[in-house]
């Protein structure tokens, strides 16, 4: 039950934008469409703010948006906010072997 | 809304055991699948165990198989987790979460209760 590949960590200043990928394989990320993207502030449970590749639950800014091509998912953030400061998890379904797997995790830095 | 709320967390010693619990509120228990998710200290989120809404239909990660057991009590809306053997590495902060359907796995989280396996 490999995890799937983020960057540790990724950087940008207020109003940028920054895309964090999340790699998998064509059993997982490749294969259904049911990656799902979490926010987590230190000491804080994790929040959903994509699920199903590209939809966002209601609540969650605009600014958040989900993508994928082949096996690689990516988040982008849109006019950075000082409160966007936190780990961002991806997820995947793997299949009925590996069922759910998760990314290492990226730290969002706010500059 | 959505409440879930685990307890039971604690320190054990090495071949220990735990049982966590997760009190679920403001949803229709019985009609949702639930999942337990861990962190160990620093690290990523790592999916543990999952229970259909039968209570029968249960998967787990390849290194807890046989070891955790996950059950519900639909008719008291608590989710568990029954832990053995545990292992240094099973230390994490551990998750419950709520299902809303089976493409979005981790729609709603409860706060975590933290288990240290250390002698």
């Amino acid at each position: 039950q490999s995890a799937l590949t983020q960057p540790a960590s990724v950087s940008g200043s207020p109003g940028q934008s920054i895309t964090i990928s999340c790699t998998g394989t064509r059993r997982d990320v490749g294969g259904y469409n049911v990656v799902s993207w979490y926010q987590q502030h230190p000491g804080k449970a994790p929040k959903v703010i994509i699920h199903e590749d590209t939809k966002r639950p209601s609540g969650v800014s605009s600014r958040f948006s989900g993508s994928k091509s082949g096996n690689t998912a990516s988040l982008t953030i849109s006019g950075l906010q000082a409160e966007d400061e936190a780990d961002y998890h991806c997820c995947s379904y793997g299949g009925p072997d590996t069922h759910w797997v998760f990314g290492g995790g990226t730290k969002l830095t706010v500059l | 809304q959505v409440q879930l709320v685990e307890s039971g967390g604690g320190v054990v010693q090495p071949g220990g055991s735990l049982r966590l619990s997760c009190a679920a509120s403001g949803f229709t228990f019985s009609d949702f699948a639930m999942h337990w998710v861990r962190q160990a200290p620093g690290k990523g989120l790592e999916w543990v165990a999952f229970v259909h809404v039968d209570g029968h239909t249960k998967f787990y990660r390849d290194s807890v198989q046989g070891r955790f057991t996950i059950t519900r009590d639909n008719s008291d809306n608590t989710l568990y987790l029954q832990m053995n053997s545990l292992r240094p590495e099973d230390t994490a902060v551990y998750y419950c979460a709520q299902e809303s359907m089976s493409s979005r796995p981790f729609d709603s989280w409860g706060q975590g209760t933290l288990v240290t396996v250390s002698s």
